[in-house]
């Protein structure tokens, strides 16, 4: 069966600071992979997704960028944190075209 | 300009009172619909995805309906367990690759 890991649950940084937040895929090939933030009691902004190694594509030109090293890794960097960065993020995957994304459990990201 | 609709933003409810949600979309064009529960502090957990107009799935006491314009989530009977917030989102033939979601309704559901 199919797993999605996301790292870390929580993170407080300092302003000015990088970030890092990595997921990872297990049990599925190629997947389309998503990175999505969530402000309280918003709903879901999408902020990247990948639908190949070499495909990705930005939705909210912003502080973050988004890589895809191996299949199924994505990682959500930023050089320097603002204060508006903080929010829970969340990746998720699918598979092929018209189908649903499964998430992971999030980061809790705040920045100081 | 938002998409995707959802409404009440909040339901509150007595255990075994049954009421319904509603997620209306402005897009043309729809691929699918799909209905996720949110725990505090967890991430989506997918519950339906529907296709077509007159669609409808069931599991447990959640029933997802879709119409030309708008899907309604009816919980039956409810009970404290399915207190959580309930988003859906939209997928468009444009580019089925990308949800875009509502803001959800959150539903809490007394003893």
């Amino acid at each position: 069966s199919q797993t999605i890991h996301q790292w870390p649950a929580t993170l407080v940084q300092p302003v000015g600071s990088p970030l890092s937040l990595e997921c990872t895929v297990e049990g599925t090939s190629n997947p389309n992979l998503y990175w999505y933030r969530q402000a309280a009691g918003r709903g879901l902004q999408l902020l990247f997704y990948s639908i190949g190694i070499d495909q990705i594509s930005s939705e909210v030109p912003q502080n973050l960028s988004a890589s895809r090293p191996q299949d199924r890794q994505f990682i959500l960097s930023s050089k320097k944190l603002l204060l508006s960065d903080s929010g829970f993020y969340l990746c998720a995957w699918s598979v092929g075209q018209g189908s649903a994304a499964f998430f992971g459990q999030g980061t809790r990201l705040t920045v100081v | 300009e938002d998409q995707v609709t959802q409404s009440p933003e909040a339901l509150r409810l007595q255990e075994g009172e049954s009421s319904s949600l509603n997620c209306s979309y402005t897009v043309s064009g729809l691929r699918g619909l799909f209905w996720y529960r949110q725990d505090p502090g967890k991430g989506p957990e997918f519950l339906f995805t529907l296709y077509s107009a007159g669609e409808e799935k069931e599991k447990e006491r959640l029933k997802a309906t879709l119409t030309k314009k708008e899907s309604f989530l009816h919980i039956t009977a409810p009970k404290p367990e399915d207190s959580a917030t309930y988003l859906c989102a939209v997928q468009l033939f444009l580019n089925d690759y990308k949800l875009s979601f509502g803001a959800g309704t959150t539903v809490t559901v007394r003893a």
